[in-house]
Order: structure tokens, then sequence, then C-alpha cells
């Protein structure tokens, strides 16, 4: 059974704040993915990773970096938290022969105050 | 207009009932259409994919992409109260192999005992 663990369920930080959301699959998946899910929009790109030290933005990557330096972690950094990336996160991975088939993380729930 | 429109309900059904959820596309480019079920406080999980048209059937759950009318449905059969979730329709246009999925909204429905 695929999984995909997120370091956190529930996360409270403050504006200014460095934020890490670390993510881990262990299936030996090539690409890997960070969403925001947020009421009445649904889920939005933020970042992707298809390889190793690799990465590509998504539809809304302002305010986010990421990092993969091992294949099976990738991390979400939120250089200086704002009330507005409050949202809950969402981890996801998949294979490169399976694009299309993505495996999700229980999400973190993270508050900006 | 967002690439993907979903109506966000909620969706209030008995049990027993036949359940049709849509969701609308503007991208003609889309080949790969899924859906994903959620359940509260977990992460999206895939139910179905379906590739170009037709109809796709898996037990109780049916999927239908149109893509003359950009349209997809996903029906649920003898609905039961643990299809209770949000529905997520999700869809790509399928370039390289790092699976970029454009989610709706979510539809979430309630199958009432």
């Amino acid at each position: 059974d695929v999984k995909v663990t997120q370091s956190s369920r529930y996360l409270v930080k403050r504006t200014g704040e460095k934020v890490f959301l670390e993510c881990v699959q262990d299936m030996d998946h090539e690409n890997m993915f960070w969403y925001r899910q947020d009421p009445g929009l649904g889920l939005r790109l933020i970042y992707f990773s298809y390889d190793v030290k690799m990465k590509e933005k998504g539809d809304i990557p302002e305010g986010y970096s990421v990092s993969r330096e091992k294949k099976e972690r990738f991390s979400l950094i939120l250089e200086s938290a704002s009330t507005n990336q409050t949202s809950m996160y969402l981890c996801a991975s998949s294979l490169s022969l399976a694009p299309m088939t993505q495996y999700f993380g229980p999400g973190t729930r993270l508050t900006v105050t | 207009q967002k690439e993907v429109e979903q109506d966000p309900g909620p969706l209030s059904v008995p049990e027993g009932a036949i359940v049709s959820l849509n969701c609308t596309y503007s991208n003609s480019a889309f080949q790969y259409f899924m859906w994903y079920r959620q359940y509260s406080r977990k992460g999206p999980e895939l139910l179905m994919y379906t590739y170009s048209s037709g109809n796709k059937e898996d037990g109780r759950f049916t999927a239908q992409v149109d893509k003359s009318s950009k349209y997809i449905s996903l029906f649920i059969r003898d609905s039961q109260p643990s299809d209770s979730a949000t529905y997520l329709c999700a869809m790509s246009a399928g370039s390289g192999n790092t699976g970029k999925l454009i989610f709706g909204q979510g539809t979430t429905l309630q199958v009432k005992p």
C-alpha cells in the first residue's frame, strides 16, 4: 500500500515565521506535488517535482519554495508566513509511468496568526 | 473563467438514490479525467480514471466523459451513507509524464440513512 506521510496534522505559526512542511512517500515515486486546499477554490498546485533536485512552479508559487534532496522527501517552505497562507496543505506523489494516479497524504492544517 | 467548474453543493440524498456529480471544463486539450473522493479530515483518493471519451464502470460507480460538450459525470448507484464525502473531478492534458492535474472545487455529498 502506498503511503504518503506529512510531518504534522495541525500547525500554528506566527506571521513572519519561516515554516517547513515535510512530506515523505515510501513507494519510490518520481513525481511529488504540493497543493493547498481552500473552500470554494478546490486544490491548487503550488509546486511539483519530477526528480531529485528538480522542481517546477505550479499555479500559485508566490510566497513558497520547495526542496527535494532525496527521492522520497519533498519539503514545502514558507519563507515568511502570512495570514493568507492559512490553509490545508496536501502532498501527493505519483509514478512517472502512471502520472495521473496521485496518492495523497492526510494534509497539514496550517494556521498563521 | 476557471478551467474546471464543479458545483460545490452540498448535495443531500436519501440512501439508495442515484447520485449524479458533474464537471464542465474549457480546455479542449484535456484527455485524462479523474474522480477523487475525499473523506472529512483525509487526503483525496483516486476513485475513477478515464482516458478520452466514453464510459467506465466500477461496481456502483460509473464515470462518463463527453468531450464534445466538455462535460464529465460520475454516477453513484444505490448510494450508501459511506459514500458521504467530497468528490473532486480532476483533468490533465497529459503532456510529459509529470501528471499535473487541474482540479474542480469539489462537490460535498451527504447520503442520509
